[in-house]
């Protein structure tokens, strides 16, 4: 079983305010991945991590930034809401080696009104 | 550049019939090969992995997978579907140039009673 986990589980938040998506793994994999994927649809890569310190941008542009200072924890973070972010994020770690798998948390359901 | 291509966006199949999801790549070495399955508003599952040996892989659920090389492919299979399996389903390649997991844009599977 995964030991990975994000919180909220849903959030609905207005137009304009920041918010934070927490992500956190117990399985000490340096590489973390934040992917948003609206309903139904494919997988987009937004923000990914390979150790403490380091953050990298996506494939697909987000105005949403990231932090990793700490080994086990990745929080997402938008500065300023907005109708266009509603989606959902998937955090994701991923152990060292190239045949590793990832491991996924279970999804923030972001609402923006 | 690596990709992965999921040919079918939606497939319907009667309860207790076979299945096969198809998954093509492109990747120059050798790759590794991942299907996950998301249940609807969750985040993704790994059902099984490819990196060497065997070409035909067994996976949870009663779920298989066959590498073929000469087609570049990596297509999921299962003897006799359950309702329970409706689902969408990831195709993945691994090791990347930066190591990252590239996705398909998913399968999305009904199953009639």
């Amino acid at each position: 079983e995964a030991d990975i986990y994000q919180t909220p589980r849903y959030l609905v938040i207005g137009t304009g305010k920041k918010i934070t998506l927490e992500c956190s793994q117990t399985m000490g994999h340096d590489k973390m991945y934040w992917y948003q994927q609206d309903p139904g649809m494919e997988l987009h890569l937004i923000h990914y991590s390979y150790g403490v310190n380091s953050t990298e941008k996506g494939d697909l542009s987000s105005e949403s930034t990231v932090s990793r200072i700490r080994t086990e924890h990745f929080p997402l973070t938008l500065e300023s809401a907005r109708p266009s972010h509603t989606s959902q994020y998937l955090c994701a770690s991923r152990g060292g080696s190239a045949v590793s798998e990832a491991f996924f948390g279970q999804g923030t359901r972001l609402t923006v009104v | 550049a690596q990709s992965v291509t999921q040919p079918d966006i939606h497939i319907t199949v009667s309860e207790g019939a076979s299945l096969e999801l198809r998954c093509n790549y492109s990747y120059g070495a050798t790759p590794y090969l991942f299907w996950y399955v998301q249940s609807p508003g969750q985040g993704l599952q790994l059902l099984l992995k490819y990196f060497s040996g065997d070409t035909l892989v067994q996976g949870i659920k009663g779920f298989e997978a066959e590498f073929k090389r000469s087609q570049s492919s990596f297509n999921l299979r299962k003897p006799s579907v359950h309702w329970s399996d409706a689902a969408e389903y990831f195709c993945a390649v691994g090791g990347g140039s930066q190591g990252n997991l590239i996705f398909g844009k998913g399968t999305k599977l009904s199953v009639k009673p």
